[in-house]
């Protein structure tokens, strides 16, 4: 079963260092989403790719984020300067439009970020 | 903007007992309603969907949720849970043509035996 695979599944970073994240959707998936969830709380969109384009950003995503997918299959999210509110988990979820947008995403079982 | 919100943060319940999750949606144009799941350690999964028709939904695990468009509501209900519900629940929204789903705080749901 080879579903949404996210990597390193545990990070801990000094404030100020730079971290990636890369996220492998389900292969036939064209589109790609990162979410990120603090603790207590649910899961806010980040951002998400058709393919290689990257459609939409929300205000969450400071300069110092940037996610990249280069060839239309996995995903590389960057923190820039961490800092200790960035500490959280961040998902990444891969869907299809075929049959149709349903809304349903396919979540990896996340990458946790903690900032010291 | 479109929104959901979960009225409790934690629901403990015994086992082989009803469950009623509460989730309030807002929104100014046709919605989609969700439900998903997250098993401790594990990715969340989609429990349950509303997109249209019926108003009674069932899910994944014996879970079903009612559409109250009058009351803005999707309560997920399950008419006796067991130990292995035990997990985090989330409601979430999104509207046709609209990519982002926008997720309530969750309810965490413990089961005691």
């Amino acid at each position: 079963d080879t579903g949404v695979s996210q990597n390193p599944r545990h990070k801990i970073t000094k404030r100020g260092q730079n971290v990636t994240f890369r996220c492998d959707p389900i292969s036939e998936h064209n589109r790609l989403y990162w979410y990120r969830q603090t603790l207590g709380q649910g899961p806010e969109f980040l951002t998400y790719f058709q393919n290689e384009a990257q459609l939409e950003k929300s205000r969450l995503l400071s300069d110092r984020f940037s996610a990249e997918r280069p060839k239309g299959s996995f995903s590389t999210l960057e923190i820039q300067r961490t800092e200790q509110g960035d500490s959280a988990m961040y998902l990444c979820a891969s869907s299809s439009p075929r049959g149709g947008w349903t809304g349903e995403l396919f979540f990896g079982e996340g990458s946790r970020l903690t900032v010291l | 903007a479109q929104s959901v919100t979960q009225l409790d943060s934690q629901v403990p319940v015994f086992e082989e007992a009803p469950v009623e999750l509460r989730c309030n949606y807002s929104s100014s144009v046709s919605v989609y309603l969700f439900w998903y799941v997250q098993y401790p350690n594990q990715g969340l999964q989609l429990l349950l969907k509303y997109l249209s028709g019926s108003t009674l939904v069932k899910g994944i695990n014996g879970f079903e949720a009612e559409f109250n468009k009058s009351q803005t509501s999707f309560h997920l209900r399950k008419p006796s849970v067991h130990i292995s519900d035990t997990a985090e629940y989330f409601c979430a929204t999104t509207s046709q043509g609209a990519q982002k789903l926008v997720f309530g705080q969750g309810t965490r749901l413990t089961i005691n035996p």
